[in-house]
């Protein structure tokens, strides 16, 4: 069993929908969780973070992490053309260094 | 703004080949990993470094070695360069644990080997 799991898509919806991104996990000792936007032939950029459980908005944006039910959401309100990128989740320990990451999830909003 | 910067954007090079990838960040962070992207199976880490000369293996660290001789430069070294290492390599630094966690890419390298 992989220690994150997500949905690879592709996701494709209207411009203006809200859009709901998930990811679930094994390891209960995650702590720190991480929503990473990629465009096409780049390399990631973070988009959220957030540490243990709870809800963090950032804009359009808002990331969710329920810690009991190992299962982590990012929505994104009246998407945009912009969105349009692969969308990655990734989660890590306090312990180690070491980096978890979802397959990722293609968006495609259209006009 | 935070950076970390890949020597080259777009790579060609023939199997056999010696191949060096270099990164570079200037967030003086401690942590360094190079990962592989390929569709349908993600991000894949190859090695990472918690310290100068310190080097960790991650998952499919076969056929790749790595130098960290300084704190702000990592190199990827394919020492034999076959097909089926053509992908996108990213790399990426975070501090160390404890702090705020999160890992800042580069732009990433495709390499193409022919």
């Amino acid at each position: 069993q992989k220690e994150v799991e997500q949905d690879p898509g592709p996701l494709s919806v209207p411009e203006g929908a809200i859009v709901s991104l998930n990811c679930t996990y094994s390891n209960s000792a995650f702590q720190y969780f991480m929503w990473y936007r990629q465009y096409s032939r780049k390399g990631p950029e973070l988009l959220m973070y957030t540490y243990s459980s709870g809800n963090k908005e950032d804009g359009r944006f808002t990331a969710q992490v329920d810690k009991s039910s190992k299962y982590i959401s990012l929505f994104i309100r009246d998407s945009q053309p912009s969105d349009s990128a692969t969308y990655l989740c990734a989660m890590s320990s306090y312990n180690f260094n070491k980096f978890y990451f979802g397959s990722g999830t293609k968006l495609n909003v259209k006009p | 703004d935070v950076k970390v910067t890949q020597s080259s954007r777009y790579l060609v090079k023939r199997t056999g080949e010696k191949v060096f990838l270099e990164c570079v960040q200037d967030m003086d962070h401690e942590n360094m990993f190079w990962y592989r992207q390929d569709p349908g199976l993600g991000l894949r880490l190859i090695y990472f470094s918690y310290d100068v000369k310190m080097k960790e293996k991650g998952d499919i660290p076969e056929g790749y070695s790595v130098s960290r001789e300084k704190k702000e430069r990592f190199s990827l070294i394919l020492e034999s360069a076959s097909t089926n290492q053509t992908s996108m390599y990213l790399c990426a630094s975070s501090l160390t644990s404890g702090s705020r966690n999160e890992q800042f890419f580069g732009p990433g390298t495709r390499l193409t080997v022919l």
